[in-house]
């Protein structure tokens, strides 16, 4: 069974420090990955999508894959309350239409 | 139109009756989605459509749940009988096309969050 593995939190740091948020995936096979913020109360929306080793970029996130380790992370630099969020892992083999979501870490960033 | 549409936001209905959630995704999406978020618990995948294929089925948790989707586009998500268990929200996503998913992700509506008593 693909099983998307996520660390509950919540975690908490202050503003202005980097966030790091870790998430592990069982199926060898998946070849996209996304990380998707969720506001309390909110539906999820979609910030990053990686697909290759290494580090991608869009302004203050970066997203981390490590396919032999089977490890993805999102950093958030010069962290913001606003960022305070539940942050989902998924991830995609290749040929399926269908993610597998983790259950999403808490992150709190206080002022 | 400019976002995936859900109603209602909101649902209360008594054990035992049938509810209908609907969906409208983005105009020219082919792919459509439905989730189910309990509290405090992850996604939980239901049904997949895609274009004129037949659906994907194997995430509804019984035969109490069905959903249509209707010309391609509007989708509407149905309860029978409903259960306590039931209770969470339900949240519909569409993309451009399933496979690209791959490389796109999802657009989410905002959800129905629906209440069994």
């Amino acid at each position: 069974q693909k099983e998307v593995e996520q660390n509950s939190g919540p975690l908490s740091v202050p503003e202005g420090a980097i966030a790091s948020l870790n998430c592990t995936y069982s199926d060898r096979g998946s070849q996209s990955f996304f990380w998707y913020r969720q506001y309390s109360g909110k539906s999820p929306e979609l910030i990053m999508s990686i697909y290759s080793n290494g580090d991608k970029e869009d302004g203050r996130f970066t997203a981390q894959l490590n396919k032999a380790s089977q490890y993805v992370s999102l950093l958030i630099r010069d962290s913001q309350p606003s960022d305070s969020a539940t942050y989902l892992c998924a991830a995609q083999s290749g040929g399926s239409y269908i993610p597998t979501f983790g259950r999403g870490t808490s992150l709190i960033v206080h002022p | 139109g400019a976002g995936v549409s859900q109603s209602p936001s909101n649902k209360v209905t008594e054990k035992g009756k049938d509810v209908e959630l609907r969906c409208d995704p983005i105009s020219g999406h082919t792919a459509l989605y439905w989730y189910r978020q309990s509290l405090g618990q992850g996604l939980e995948f239901l049904i997949y459509f895609q274009g004129n294929s037949a659906p994907d089925k194997s995430g509804l948790p019984s035969d109490r749940f069905s959903a249509e989707r209707t010309g391609g586009s509007v989708s509407t998500l149905t309860i029978q009988r409903t259960q306590q268990e039931d209770s969470a929200v339900y949240l519909c996503a569409s993309s451009l096309e399933g496979w690209l998913t791959g490389k796109d992700g999802y657009t989410f509506g905002s959800g129905t969050r629906l209440t069994v008593v």
